[in-house]
């Protein structure tokens, strides 16, 4: 069956540092895979999307991977702040219409 | 404009009530979603209206009735729902099948 895994639940850094997310997938062979932000009670707020003919994606402190050999993205924000804290989600198309979540990765960022 | 606005934002009902969440957008986005989400899960596709025509039901329970009356807006109608159907239910659009979906804030919904 399909599948969607996020490394970790949660994942607390330093000010400053880089911050990295993985998500891994089996049985999927996605044309894109999106990446979201959620912040608690709120929706899901869409960060960027990567297609299966690139390999990186940046955009201001984003930066996205896409490794369709192993079969994982990772979703990097570097010079990390407070404020980037909230929970992120991966996103898959099983179909044309359906999107399919990853359980998302909580992320901390310490001052 | 790229909001995607919802009501209301909170609602509790009892198990006999019936009640109706609201969902907005004037994108000019064809395809319409709701999804549902429980504490610390992520969201699950519940229903897809494209061309305001729902095209997707993920077997939701009958409980829950989606409703399009025309491409900028989406309702759900809710009645004799169960206690665990209480969770933040989600609205979002996009301007075609597999394009970014926008989300709105969603509406926390308590059933007692």
């Amino acid at each position: 069956s399909q599948k969607i895994e996020q490394n970790s639940e949660a994942l607390n850094i330093q000010e400053g540092k880089t911050a990295t997310l993985t998500c891994n997938y089996t049985n999927y062979s996605p044309a894109y895979l999106q990446w979201y932000r959620q912040d608690p009670g709120r929706g899901p707020v869409f960060l960027l999307l990567i297609r299966e003919n690139e390999k990186e994606k940046r955009k201001e402190r984003l930066k996205v991977t896409f490794d369709t050999t192993l079969k994982q993205s990772l979703f990097h924000i570097t010079a990390s702040q407070p404020a980037d804290s909230a929970t992120y989600l991966c996103a898959l198309p099983r179909s044309a219409r359906q999107l399919t979540f990853g359980s998302g990765t909580q992320l901390t960022v310490l001052p | 404009d790229t909001e995607v606005t919802q009501t209301p934002k909170h609602l509790v009902m009892g198990m006999t009530n019936k009640k109706s969440l609201k969902c907005e957008q004037h994108m000019g986005h064809r395809a319409m979603y709701w999804y549902k989400q429980k504490a610390k899960k992520p969201p699950e596709l519940m229903f897809v209206y494209s061309y305001e025509k729902l095209s997707i039901n993920e077997s939701v329970p009958s409980r829950f009735s989606p409703e399009c009356p025309n491409s900028s807006l989406l309702n759900l109608h809710l009645h004799a729902l169960q206690p665990e159907d209480s969770a933040l239910y989600l609205c979002a659009s996009s301007q075609g099948p597999s394009d970014t979906q926008y989300f709105g804030p969603g509406t926390r919904l308590t059933v007692l």
